[in-house]
């Protein structure tokens, strides 16, 4: 079974902090992805990457970047956070870029930015 | 750009009852189409998917879906409900053919005794 782990569920910050959501996958799966869900809009695609170093913006990039020095580890980065920030954050990952292939999600990690 | 609607957020059913959610879809190509769930507290799971081998398309937990072209859907069911189908749903379409995802913005279900 794959297996998607994100390093917390539950994250507390405050304003202005630099935070890390760690993302880790162990299918050796090229893609992965940071999605954000918020109540009645389902959910958003923040950033993916390909391959290792590489990344691609999603739909709504504005106040995140990302990081992927190895294969199985995808990092979403908040370089300074705000409070319109605070959401559920989901981390997925699929074998190869053909369109037919599932994506695999992790549990989430519910951010609040106080 | 592709895109998916799903209409009506919260979803009420009867336990016994007849399980429909809709999804329709917008695409210049064909598409691949996915069905997810989500319990409280957890990720998102793969329910079903269509990738044009059968129309007709059965998932995990009895569910199934069937996918129409002339409509553009590809809407899901399951005959009868039953208590632990109280989750939130989502479709999906497959997005500029590289395995990028979007989705609707999801079915709360509510299953009543």
């Amino acid at each position: 079974d794959v297996k998607v782990t994100q390093s917390s569920r539950y994250l507390v910050k405050r304003t202005g902090e630099k935070v890390f959501l760690e993302c880790v996958q162990d299918m050796d799966h090229e893609n992965m992805f940071w999605y954000r869900q918020d109540p009645g809009l389902g959910l958003r695609l923040i950033y993916f990457s390909y391959d290792v170093k590489m990344k691609e913006k999603g739909d709504i990039p504005e106040g995140y970047s990302v990081s992927r020095e190895k294969k199985e580890r995808f990092s979403l980065i908040l370089e300074s956070a705000s409070t319109n920030q605070t959401s559920m954050y989901l981390c997925a990952s699929s074998q190869a870029r053909d369109s037919n292939q599932p994506q695999h999600f992790g549990d989430g990690t519910r951010l609040s930015i106080l | 750009a592709q895109s998916v609607t799903q209409l009506g957020s919260h979803v009420s059913v009867s336990e016994g009852a007849l399980v429909l959610l809709r999804c329709n879809y917008s695409s210049s190509v064909p598409p691949y189409l996915f069905w997810y769930v989500q319990y409280p507290n957890q990720g998102l799971q793969l329910l079903l998917k269509y990738t044009s081998a059968a129309t007709l398309v059965k998932g995990i937990n009895g569910f199934e879906a069937e996918f129409k072209k002339s409509e553009t859907s590809f809407h899901l069911t399951k005959p009868s409900a039953h208590m632990s189908d109280a989750a939130e749903y989502f479709c999906a379409v497959s997005y500029y053919g590289n395995n990028r995802l979007a989705f609707g913005k999801g079915n709360q279900v509510v299953v009543i005794p």
